[in-house]
């Protein structure tokens, strides 16, 4: 089954200590991208990759880094968490960029808060 | 500044009625435009897209309007279903590779 998985599910956690937020596509996309959900902003982009070793910064990239060493695997790294980074997060993956609407597979999320 | 706004954050519309979401846009270098439906503890799954050469795009139930010159853009669902129920996502992009701007979406509730 074709699908994108993103671990953990849910994470509380405290202010400075960092993080990762695993990422995991099986339909060998080249394109990878984070987004971050809140109240009133809907999903705004962190990063995205257009493959292996090629990342660019999203609208809000502050705070996060990436990296894309494997094409199936794009984790997103919080250094140091703070409460402004409390959020849903999505991952997502398609196989020509995000103007391939249809081929653009969305995880299920990861519902993150920082104390 | 958010590029893509969707003013209504929610819409109630009985079933078999028509629910109308809409989607304004301020960037001009935008040209292709995609609605995601959500459901809750999912992520979006895309439902349906325009380019800006065109003004309109009909998929079965769902129909997406494109007014450019109002920098405009709306989602007509007829007949409504309860299965509908969901929140719609507009965005748009510039690029085959660039960001998608996403609005802030409109949770429909869609009633017997």
């Amino acid at each position: 089954e074709a699908q994108v998985t993103q671990n953990p599910r849910y994470l509380i956690t405290v202010t400075g200590k960092k993080l990762t937020v695993t990422c995991s596509q099986n339909m060998n996309h080249e394109y990878m991208s984070w987004y971050r959900q809140d109240p009133g902003l809907g999903l705004r982009q962190i990063y995205y990759s257009m493959n292996v070793e090629v990342t660019d910064k999203g609208d809000v990239p502050e705070g996060y880094k990436v990296s894309r060493k494997e094409k199936r695997n794009f984790p997103l790294i919080l250094e140091s968490p703070s409460p402004n980074q409390t959020s849903l997060y999505f991952c997502a993956s398609s196989k020509e960029g995000t103007r391939s609407g249809k081929t653009q597979y969305f995880g299920p999320g990861t519902r993150l808060l920082v104390l | 500044d958010q590029q893509v706004k969707q003013n209504s954050p929610s819409l109630s519309v009985q079933e078999g009625r028509i629910s109308i979401l809409n989607c304004d846009y301020t960037n001009s270098m935008f040209d292709y435009f995609l609605w995601y439906k959500k459901y809750p503890a999912e992520g979006p799954t895309f439902l349906i897209s325009i380019s800006s050469i065109k003004d309109k795009n009909e998929d079965g139930r769902f129909t997406v309007f494109l007014n450019k010159s109002a920098k405009h853009l709306s989602l007509h669902i007829v007949p409504s279903q309860p299965g509908d129920s969901a929140v719609y996502f507009c965005a748009a992009i510039t690029d085959s590779w660039g960001k998608l701007q996403f609005g802030a979406g409109t949770q429909v509730v869609v009633t017997p």
